[in-house]
């Protein structure tokens, strides 16, 4: 069964770090690009950042350029989205999922990120 | 970035009447590789999103076949022939032709 784990949200402060994680279980997690999508509270989804299967193509959305890092670590089977500069307009649900030839076949349950001061 | 945009934003349904949510994108899907990349997503209340429907009309596994996806080019729908209580959600429309991935706005769908 493939499972999707998301973990590292939680409250910080205008400007703050956070690094999100999602440990990755059930297929082979090296061969599939994946995803960061975010859910602000009551409103839809919206695109955060990409990664290729081997880490060496990433894109994201233009609002999180120059602020988000994407990153992968194929040997532990764990998706990352460092997060900086963060803005209250960041708040929301992180959610990681698995693309499959540009479909969003597995999701995770996703993670909050709260920012406030 | 692609535009995505769905219409009607609220879709209140009787039980056992069909429902329809159309999505237009702001330029054509179709990819250089001839395929068309457009999904549609279900979110029941308080879960994450699930995939129903890919490229344009293909069921995803487990999906009831009262779910139909339609349309080419930029124009697209989902029909659910006969709408459960088990479908109130919020359904969105995806396109991955073009980087960044985007989304409708979403389209709430309740029991009248």
């Amino acid at each position: 069964e493939v499972q999707l784990v998301e973990s590292g949200g939680g409250l910080v402060q205008p400007g703050g770090s956070l690094r999100l994680s999602c440990a990755a279980s059930g297929f082979t997690f090296s061969s599939y690009a994946m995803h960061w999508v975010r859910q602000a509270p009551g409103k839809g989804l919206e695109y955060v950042s990409a990664i290729s299967s081997n880490g060496g193509s990433t894109y994201y959305a233009n609002s999180m350029k120059g602020r988000f890092i994407i990153s992968r670590d194929n040997s532990k089977n764990t998706l990352y989205l460092q997060m900086g500069s963060l803005r209250a307009e960041d708040m929301a649900v992180y959610y990681c999922a698995r693309e499959v030839y540009g479909d969003y076949v597995n999701w995770g349950q996703g993670t909050l990120v709260t920012v406030s001061s | 970035d692609i535009v995505m945009t769905q219409t009607p934003l609220s879709s209140p349904v009787t039980l056992g009447q069909p429902a329809s949510i159309s999505c237009r994108s702001s330029q054509s899907l179709v990819h250089s590789d001839g395929n068309t990349y457009l999904s549609w997503l279900q979110q029941r209340p308080g879960q994450p999103p699930r995939l129903l429907i890919y490229k344009i009309s293909n069921r995803f596994s487990g999906v009831p076949d009262r779910f139909s996806g339609s349309g080419a080019g930029t124009d697209f729908t989902l029909k659910i022939s006969r709408v459960e209580a088990e479908d109130v959600g919020v359904y969105y429309c995806m396109q991955a032709t073009q980087n960044p991935y985007t989304f409708g706005q979403g389209t709430k769908l309740e029991i009248k």
